[in-house]
């Protein structure tokens, strides 16, 4: 069975600061995928990042990167530079390689404070 | 692109009312998914579906029935709406095959209350 567990349920950071995001995930795959989407107050999901659990690098995108640890199954996301748009629920999610299902953490709820 | 489209935004039911919520996607994407948000709960797979004709359970199927005719189109059916249906409903899409590395896309969701 495969697992995404996000255990903040809700972050403060101030704007123009840098926020990290958790997310642990359990899987027997070899091989799969985590996402990062974001879900402001219009109930929108919108992609953000995405990392392969092959990829030697850490995914960017913007001012976002996620800082994958294989060995301690960990996918955070950073948030660099945060912006009051940047106030959203946040959610981990992960995709094994057969992965016809897709799987979500219970999301982060993020503030910006101005 | 229309990408996923969800119909309609907002429903109010009756408990024991059956309807069915409307997804389209324009994508030519094999794999299609339902899921269900819930405060707190973050989103749980309710059906979903590999191809035309295919279609299977995720976590959370009961009180709920899906059909895959076309490519296009996946429609979730309420069979006799509960209390506890009431729910945020997303469609989702994704190309097939094998490959982690596809996301899937997502509609604008369907907010349902059964009163």
């Amino acid at each position: 069975a495969q697992k995404i567990t996000q255990t903040q349920p809700g972050m403060f950071v101030q704007e123009k600061e840098a926020v990290t995001l958790d997310c642990t995930y359990d899987t027997s795959d070899q091989s799969y995928g985590l996402f990062w989407y974001k879900q402001p107050s219009s109930g929108e999901m919108i992609f953000l990042i995405y990392q392969g659990s092959y990829d030697e690098q850490n995914a960017t995108e913007g001012r976002y990167s996620l800082n994958f640890q294989k060995a301690r199954k960990s996918a955070n996301l950073v948030i660099s530079a945060s912006q009051l748009g940047d106030s959203a629920m946040y959610f981990c999610a992960m995709r094994g390689i057969y992965g016809n299902q897709f799987y979500f953490g219970t999301g982060t709820s993020l503030t910006v404070i101005p | 692109n229309a990408g996923v489209t969800q119909t309609p935004k907002f429903q109010v039911l009756k408990t024991g009312q059956s309807m069915t919520l409307q997804c389209a996607q324009d994508m030519n994407h094999e794999y299609m998914s339902w899921y269900r948000q819930d405060p707190g709960m973050g989103l749980r797979l309710i059906h979903y579906s590999v191809g035309a004709g295919i279609t299977d359970q995720g976590e959370v199927p009961n009180g709920y029935n899906v059909s895959r005719s076309t490519t296009e189109d996946f429609p979730l059916r309420l069979l006799s709406a509960a209390p506890s249906q009431t729910s945020v409903y997303f469609c989702a899409s994704s190309p097939g095959g094998s490959g982690a590395y596809y996301g899937y896309t997502f509609g604008s969701g369907t907010r349902l209350t059964v009163v």
